[in-house]
């Protein structure tokens, strides 16, 4: 059964990095993209970025380069995303998704990290 | 970057009625587009890829249908479980865009 598990939910002050994780199981993790999608609160979906994890490929969005990293270790089937200094408007779900490339829709999704960043 | 427009933003409808959401493109992505559905709480779900295609295990009564830069998505006879927000995504390029959503209340 392919699974991306998410950790935690995590409470950050303004400034302050933050690394969050995906752990894909039940299928190739070197063979799938891994992409991240945001949700603030209330609102919709905002893609953010992929990486492909046989090669760490990376692609960002334009609207969240320069403002995240995407990365992935394969030897852990693990993908991350990371801040360097987080804002109060990066309070959001964030969620992990499979894709397998080219032109394919996303196919799995975590069950989702919840990021509040408050002071 | 392809923008995704979605109507309308909240549609009220009853069990068994007829429900069309529509998604346009701002330029052609001819069939490279998927349907989610939400539920509070919830990761969004994969309903039809390709336009047209339905998702294994996904019930009949949802279809899509478009290409180009227009694109449908129907539910034939509205059930409780349908009751949610639903995104159209374009994944034409790897720049991929959402709809704003259309929440599907009850009435």
């Amino acid at each position: 059964e392919v699974q991306l598990v998410q950790s935690g939910a995590e409470v950050k002050k303004p400034g302050e990095s933050l690394k969050i994780s995906c752990k894909g199981s039940g299928y190739s993790f070197t063979s799938y993209w891994i992409g991240w999608v945001r949700q603030m609160p209330g609102k919709g979906l905002e893609w953010m970025g992929i990486i492909y994890p046989g090669d760490s490929d990376t692609r960002y969005s334009p609207s969240f380069q320069g403002q995240v990293t995407i990365s992935a270790d394969k030897s852990i089937s693990t993908a991350y995303l990371q801040w360097s200094s987080l804002k109060a408007s990066d309070t959001a779900m964030y969620y992990c998704v499979r894709n397998a490339g080219g032109n394919s829709p996303i196919d799995y999704w975590g069950q989702g990290t919840l990021v509040t960043v408050s002071s | 970057d392809i923008q995704m427009t979605q109507s309308p933003s909240t549609l009220s409808a009853s069990v068994g009625d007829r429900v069309t959401i529509t998604c346009r493109a701002s330029q052609s992505i001819s069939s490279w587009l998927a349907w989610y559905q939400q539920k509070p709480g919830k990761a969004p779900k994969l309903l039809i890829y390709k336009a047209s295609s339905l998702e294994s295990g996904v019930p009949s009564r949802f279809s899509g249908s478009g290409s180009g830069t227009e694109f449908t998505l129907t539910i034939s006879s509205l059930q409780p479980d349908d009751f949610a927000t639903y995104y159209c995504q374009q994944y034409n390029s790897y720049l991929w865009t959402f709809g704003q959503g259309t929440k599907v209340e009850i009435k």
